[in-house]
């Protein structure tokens, strides 16, 4: 079975653009996350989504937004990109949405110039 | 929130030598899971291991929740093993659908 899958695996965008980054999770997995990862830090939660609903948000700013679609992909959207915006971004699915593991996939990073 | 610390933040060993990784949380947790991230940036699940031991291969987890620490054992270290181990918690109360990570532990293992 295929894991994790996200696109695009590289991305680069100036200062003030728009982005979306895209997720397909394990086949029968209904829950969806979102993780930023900067440079020598562990990943810091920004969404969960589970049968097409927000349950979950961290300390993001608004310039973030996600949704989760029929099939249970989902999108991560961020506008008026920053420098400091520059991360590897990384979704995980797990099967539901309360203490499920979570099993991650390579991660789209973005370089913000 | 609950706080994740990891220790030691660097290791250093020569291929074939022993190693132990902790990890301490600070509430009570209801997923716990150990990653490793390689030098490309893949997170790789080791184990899922809320509480009890668990062995795959050369790897072992024993996670005491009710002392709220879990550690990692590395056997017979090769230099594939290099790279970023990571612990993640989500705890029972609060937050419970979110992953909170701790800093990791840089492993270089040399030949």
């Amino acid at each position: 079975d295929a894991g994790v899958t996200q696109s695009p695996t590289h991305l680069i965008k100036t200062r003030g653009q728009q982005v979306t980054l895209r997720c397909s999770p394990i086949s029968g997995h209904k829950s969806v996350s979102w993780y930023q990862q900067v440079l020598g830090q562990g990943p810091q939660f920004i969404f969960q989504y589970y049968e097409k609903e927000e349950r979950g948000r961290g300390n993001f700013p608004d310039r973030f937004s996600a949704r989760q679609f029929p099939n249970y992909s989902s999108e991560l959207n961020v506008n008026a990109l920053l420098l400091g915006d520059s991360a590897l971004y990384l979704c995980a699915s797990s099967l539901g949405y309360f203490g499920q593991p979570q099993h991650f996939g390579d991660g789209t990073r973005l370089s913000i110039l | 929130g609950i706080q994740v610390e990891q220790s030691p933040p660097d290791l250093i060993l020569q291929e074939g030598a022993n190693s132990t990784l902790r990890c301490n949380f600070s509430d009570s947790v209801n997923n716990l899971q150990w990653f490793h991230q390689n030098p490309w940036g893949q997170l790789i699940n080791l184990f899922y291991i809320p509480s009890g031991t668990k062995q795959n291969g050369r790897l072992s987890a024993t996670t005491v929740a009710t002392e709220r620490y879990s550690l990692l054992y590395i056997s017979s270290s090769q230099t594939t093993d290099s790279g970023v181990y990571f612990c993640a918690v989500l705890n029972s109360g609060g937050s419970n659908y979110k992953l909170t990570f701790g800093k990791g532990t840089l492993l270089t293992v040399n030949p």
